[in-house]
């Protein structure tokens, strides 16, 4: 089971906005900044987003971050087919490791 | 462009020892902090150890310490993990991180597969 609690899924069509939470506790994402990072089927993970609504260059704005008090949500705007991938929420954890999400698999319909 | 490259990986007997490297380069690599990620196939991602630029400071995930080490090599670029005592659960990709700051891992090797098996 995971700290950071992620569904496990979410689906949308093309063009719609597809928003993703994550939820943790005061220990990690309460205290700490939040990062989002996509994983391709078969390919090692994306970073998406950091300190919570930060893009790394070469991410497009359709990807936005935010966050507020021990929850996190990344949103997807203008959806289209390459978006589809496993989405992962992570933080650093006062007790001093880091912490993951369980992950959520975004389908395109 | 920086690049990370994991070898090491294998099959191993319950108990036994193995220990990844992680080639960087494309950057200065004693700047960055760097991190152990593993994924079991189909599952997520779990956090495994982070080690600064110089060395000094090591944090390790509850499932792993005492049993693996994090370290590096400046002069020769490269991030180690030495597992010992491997379990079968410790079966996993494992991936190498480069951070941006400290936790913001935005460079990803493309992982070396650890088999812990009988």
């Amino acid at each position: 089971q995971s700290v950071l609690t992620q569904p496990p899924s979410a689906s949308g069509t093309p063009g719609q906005r597809v928003t993703i939470s994550c939820s943790g506790s005061s220990s990690n994402i309460g205290s700490n900044n939040v990062y989002w990072y996509q994983q391709l089927p078969g390919t090692a993970p994306k970073l998406l987003i950091y300190k919570n609504d930060q893009r790394p260059s070469g991410v497009p704005d359709r990807f936005s971050g935010s966050k507020s008090g021990t929850s996190a949500s990344l949103a997807i705007s203008g959806l289209r087919s390459e978006d589809e991938a496993d989405y992962y929420c992570a933080a650093w954890d006062d007790s001093l490791s880091g912490v993951f999400g369980g992950g959520t698999k975004l389908t395109v319909l | 462009e920086v690049q990370l490259v994991e070898s090491g990986g294998g099959l191993v007997q319950p108990g036994g020892s193995l220990r990844l490297s992680c080639a960087a380069s494309g950057l200065t690599f004693s700047f960055h902090w760097m991190h152990w990620v593993r994924q079991v196939p189909g599952k997520g991602l779990v956090w495994v150890s982070r080690i600064n630029g110089d060395g000094g400071s090591t944090n390790y995930a509850d499932s792993v310490k005492g049993r693996f080490t994090i370290s590096r090599d400046n002069a020769k670029n490269t991030l180690y993990l030495q597992m010992n005592s491997l379990r079968a659960e410790d079966t996993a990709v494992y991936y190498c991180a480069k951070a941006i700051v400290r936790n913001d891992m935005d460079v990803w090797g493309q992982g070396t597969t650890v088999t812990v098996s009988s």
